[in-house]
């Protein structure tokens, strides 16, 4: 089946750095990727639509200038959590869509931790 | 916009048994809807899938059923395993085009108790 990478897996950082994410697609293109938060024992909240080329779409309540999201390519899709602060400690998913598919590939996640 | 209600919350089987998740939407337009097996720390994984114009649709042990007038679907596990433990989401995806919005349930967490 398709993979989807995501690195880090973990990351700690002190309050008021930025943390960039990366997500890609190892064996097909993803024209559109998506960005889940999940808070513990929570389900998988959408955050945003990054598709290649164009800006992400953001869902209501989330703040885009906090959460950069870059999509420069078919395989890779950035998330910049900028000025992070405790409260955006959290575990963040991606997922990529095959072009012209309907299934979703999930990544391993990432465990923010901000201190 | 879809709300999507996930029953139960969390479900303990005895090994051997079966077990069985339902979910409902609310938005009639959706038409695609994916199960996902999710173990602690780890990524969703697709474990079963079925379009609004199948009715049922089974994977060996894996089973989902679809009910577009009532607008529920459930999982169904047969022959459960350890292994099997983990969280289960279901979703409710609308594609339209290019563009396509997931709304997952809220999860169960299914224990198999050997």
């Amino acid at each position: 089946g398709a993979v989807v990478s995501q690195h880090p897996s973990r990351v700690i950082c002190k309050s008021g750095t930025s943390v960039k994410i990366e997500c890609r697609s190892l064996d097909f293109q993803a024209t559109t990727m998506f960005w889940y938060r999940q808070f513990p024992k929570q389900s998988l909240m959408l955050m945003a639509t990054s598709n290649e080329g164009s800006k992400a779409t953001y869902e209501q309540g989330v703040e885009k200038d906090k959460f950069l999201i870059n999509h420069a390519s078919l395989t890779l899709s950035t998330l910049t959590v900028t000025s992070a602060h405790p409260e955006d400690s959290s575990f963040y998913i991606c997922s990529a869509r095959v072009s012209g598919g309907n299934i979703q590939y999930f990544g391993a996640g990432t465990r923010l931790s901000v201190l | 916009g879809e709300n999507v209600e996930q029953h139960p919350s969390t479900l303990s089987v005895q090994e051997g048994d079966s077990a069985v998740i339902k979910c409902t939407y609310s938005d009639s337009a959706s038409n695609y809807f994916p199960w996902y097996k999710q173990e602690l720390g780890k990524g969703p994984q697709l474990i079963i899938d079925i379009r609004s114009n199948v009715g049922e649709k089974k994977d060996q042990r894996i089973a989902v059923t679809l009910n577009k007038t009532a607008k529920h679907f459930s999982l169904h596990i047969t022959e459960t395993q350890p292994e099997d433990s983990a969280v289960y989401f279901c979703a409710a995806a609308l594609n339209s085009g290019g563009y396509q919005k997931v709304t997952f349930g809220t999860g169960t967490k299914l224990q198999v108790i050997p």
